[in-house]
């Protein structure tokens, strides 16, 4: 059982928007804003797409973004793009014992 | 541009101890705030983080794992080193290390290891 919840699947039509969520506690989400996301395509290493709750590195699209509120963080994708389809995990520092923890991850399907 | 490549064995026997290497480019891990960790995924299953160590030496563990790993790093070469002891099937696990800066923003390829005697 992963420490961040995740919904396992979520889908959407070309052009739609998106979210998902990852909610954890008051111990990891809840306290730190080093709330990731990470985007894999199946045999493909994970590509970081947000980072510190809502923060895009460069390269990344602007149809990406993050958001928290309180426990639960979220990534909206708009636009929706056949090419967005891949799983997602989000992930959060979780103090200094625990230190990082992911969540189940969430398979998107674009319809 | 930072790139990072796993490096091991693919097969290990049951209660072995596991070794890998990611060496790496781009960075250097002296510079402060840089860090390179370890993150691990079961077939079909999720990520799970592993261990991280910090340009200064200091050195993270996931709890549920802390008593069988070990980072240690070469600066010079480069290079940083994890350790498994006891392995078990259940470990069996694509093993990717990253550059961590606030967040794992480089990853490697991942190596496959299977655990099975």
């Amino acid at each position: 059982q992963s420490a961040l919840t995740q919904p396992a699947s979520v889908s959407g039509s070309p052009g739609q928007s998106i979210t998902i969520s990852c909610t954890g506690t008051s111990s990891d989400v809840g306290s730190y804003n080093l709330v990731s996301w990470y985007q894999q395509h199946p045999g493909k290493a994970p590509k970081l797409m947000i980072y510190e709750v809502s923060k895009r590195p460069s390269g990344v699209s602007n149809r990406f973004s993050g958001s928290k509120s309180g426990n639960t963080a979220s990534l909206t994708i708009s636009g929706l793009q056949a090419e967005d389809e891949a799983d997602y995990y989000c992930c959060s520092y979780a103090g200094s014992s625990t230190h990082w923890v992911f969540g189940g991850g969430t398979k998107l399907t674009v319809l | 541009q930072i790139t990072l490549k796993e490096s091991g064995p693919t097969l290990v026997k049951p209660t072995q101890t596991l070794t890998l290497t990611c060496t790496f480019s781009g960075f250097s891990l002296s510079t402060s705030g840089v860090g390179v960790g370890w993150i691990r995924q079961p077939p079909g299953k999720a990520l799970e983080w592993l261990a991280l160590i910090y340009w200064d030496d200091d050195k993270r563990y996931s709890p549920s794992l802390k008593s069988r790993l070990t980072i240690t790093k070469d600066t010079s070469k480069n290079q940083v080193v994890l350790t498994m002891t006891n392995m078990d099937p259940v470990d069996t696990a694509t093993y990717y290390c990253a550059h961590y800066w606030g967040a794992f923003d480089y990853w490697g390829q991942g190596t496959l290891v299977t655990v099975s005697s």
